[in-house]
């Protein structure tokens, strides 16, 4: 069964730090690209930052770019989410997702529980 | 990037009754690169529909998923109790980019 488990959410001041990571289990890890997702409270979902399967490349949501960094270890199955220079705007509920790439079709299936982050002094 | 505009913002209707819920693309978008998610309070979205008209693993008949070009369509042919929720559909053009419409809210009549 394929497991996506968010961790290192919690309350940080504003321009703080924090990462966030996701523990993959039950699929390779290493023959998936993998997402960050964002939903701000009563808002809709925001891509944030994605990353190839070998780890190769990355890319960012405007929002976030230069204040963000998504890496992944694949030997250790674990994607993680570098937040730094934190805004109030920031606040969300961070989820991650595994893409599906087969036969030319494209698309996120699988989605972790989430882990709330909040900005706020 | 290619925006995603979902109408209406909210349908109220009533269990049994059908729900049809529009997601418009500013540019063409690949039906192979189209999905669906239901969102339930609480909870992390989950996969509906991709390939714009195939059901994810688990899915029930009822719903179903069409269009190309810029128009989509996802219908909910009888409302069971569980299927109020807020719908998102999806778009991915290249190098990981993507992104979402802003959801319509199924409610209770």
């Amino acid at each position: 069964e394929v497991q996506l488990v968010e961790s290192g959410g919690g309350l940080v001041q504003p321009g703080g730090s924090l990462r966030l990571s996701c523990a993959a289990s039950g699929y390779t890890f290493s023959s998936f690209a993998m997402s960050w997702v964002r939903q701000a409270p009563g808002k809709g979902l925001e891509r944030v930052s994605s990353i190839t399967h070998t780890g190769d490349k990355s890319f960012y949501a405007d929002s976030v770019k230069g204040r963000f960094t998504i890496s992944r270890d694949n030997s250790k199955n674990t994607l993680d989410l570098q937040m730094n220079s934190l805004r109030a705007e920031d606040t969300a509920v961070y989820y991650c997702v595994r893409r599906y790439w087969i036969n030319g079709l494209c698309y996120w299936d699988y989605w972790g529980q989430g882990t709330l982050v909040t900005v706020s002094s | 990037e290619i925006v995603l505009t979902q109408s209406p913002g909210t349908l109220s209707l009533s269990p049994g009754e059908r729900a049809t819920l529009s997601c418009r693309a500013s540019q063409s978008v690949s039906n192979s690169f189209l999905a669906w998610y239901q969102q339930k309070p609480g909870q992390a979205p989950r996969l509906l529909i991709y390939g714009a008209s195939s059901r994810a693993t688990g899915i029930p008949d009822r719903f179903s998923g069409s269009g190309s070009g810029t128009d989509f369509t996802l219908i909910i042919s009888r409302l069971e109790p569980e299927d109020f929720a807020v719908y998102y559909c999806q778009q991915y053009d290249y190098s990981l980019q993507f992104t979402f419409g802003p959801g319509t809210k199924v409610d209770i009549k």
